[in-house]
């Protein structure tokens, strides 16, 4: 069974400041994919970056990357230069070969500060 | 652009009601899904469907069924719902594509159950 683990519940940070949000997941399958989602507060779900796990190289998308640790079974989002608009809930998710379904985490709380 | 709509932003019932919440999507995508989501818990897989009158049960499936009589409609019915089915409900769909095959998600539907 897969498993997403988000233990930061919420985080503050400065306006163009950088931001690290943690993701670790436990899956058996070697092939799988990694996703991060936005929820602002009128509550869509957006897509942001996309990371599978043969992959080279870490994902990146704009002010978005990915940090990529694959033996540690983790994925953390790196938010670079923060805005006042990334103050949302953030979603780590993953997908393996064998599923049709995305697996959440239980989200990080994002503020950005003025 | 990809379009998944659900029928109510909001929506307040009394227990024992039965309820359902519709799902459109307009991208002829083969994977609906329905999620849960919770303070702390993220999102939970209800119910999905791969295909018209396919749908398997997700992490919780008790107390919902779901209808998916035509490609681009997938249903969520609550036969009798409680107060512990006030939550705020998510659509999703997808292509049956490979690993990185991105989910999209409707507004979400927030119910309360008096």
């Amino acid at each position: 069974a897969q498993k997403i683990t988000q233990t930061q519940p919420g985080m503050f940070v400065q306006e163009k400041e950088a931001v690290t949000l943690d993701c670790t997941y436990d899956t058996s399958d070697p092939s799988y994919g990694l996703f991060w989602y936005k929820q602002p507060s009128s509550g869509e779900m957006i897509f942001l970056i996309y990371q599978g796990s043969y992959d080279q190289q870490n994902a990146t998308e704009g002010r978005y990357s990915l940090n990529f640790q694959k033996a540690r079974k983790s994925a953390n989002l790196v938010i670079s230069a923060s805005q006042l608009g990334d103050s949302a809930m953030y979603f780590c998710a993953m997908r393996d070969r064998n599923d049709y379904k995305l697996s959440f985490g239980a989200g990080t709380t994002v503020t950005v500060r003025a | 652009d990809v379009k998944v709509t659900q029928s109510s932003r909001y929506l307040v019932k009394r227990t024992g009601e039965k309820v359902f919440l519709e799902c459109v999507q307009d991208m002829d995508h083969e994977n609906m899904f329905w999620y849960r989501q919770d303070p702390g818990l993220g999102l939970r897989l209800i119910y999905f469907s791969y295909d018209v009158k396919m749908k398997e049960k997700g992490d919780i499936p008790e107390g919902y069924s779901v209808s998916r009589e035509k490609k681009e409609r997938f249903s969520l019915i609550l036969e009798s719902a409680s107060t512990n089915q006030t939550s705020m409900y998510l659509c999703a769909s997808s292509f049956q594509g490979g690993l990185n095959t991105e989910a999209f998600f409707g507004q979400g539907t927030r119910l309360t159950v008096v």
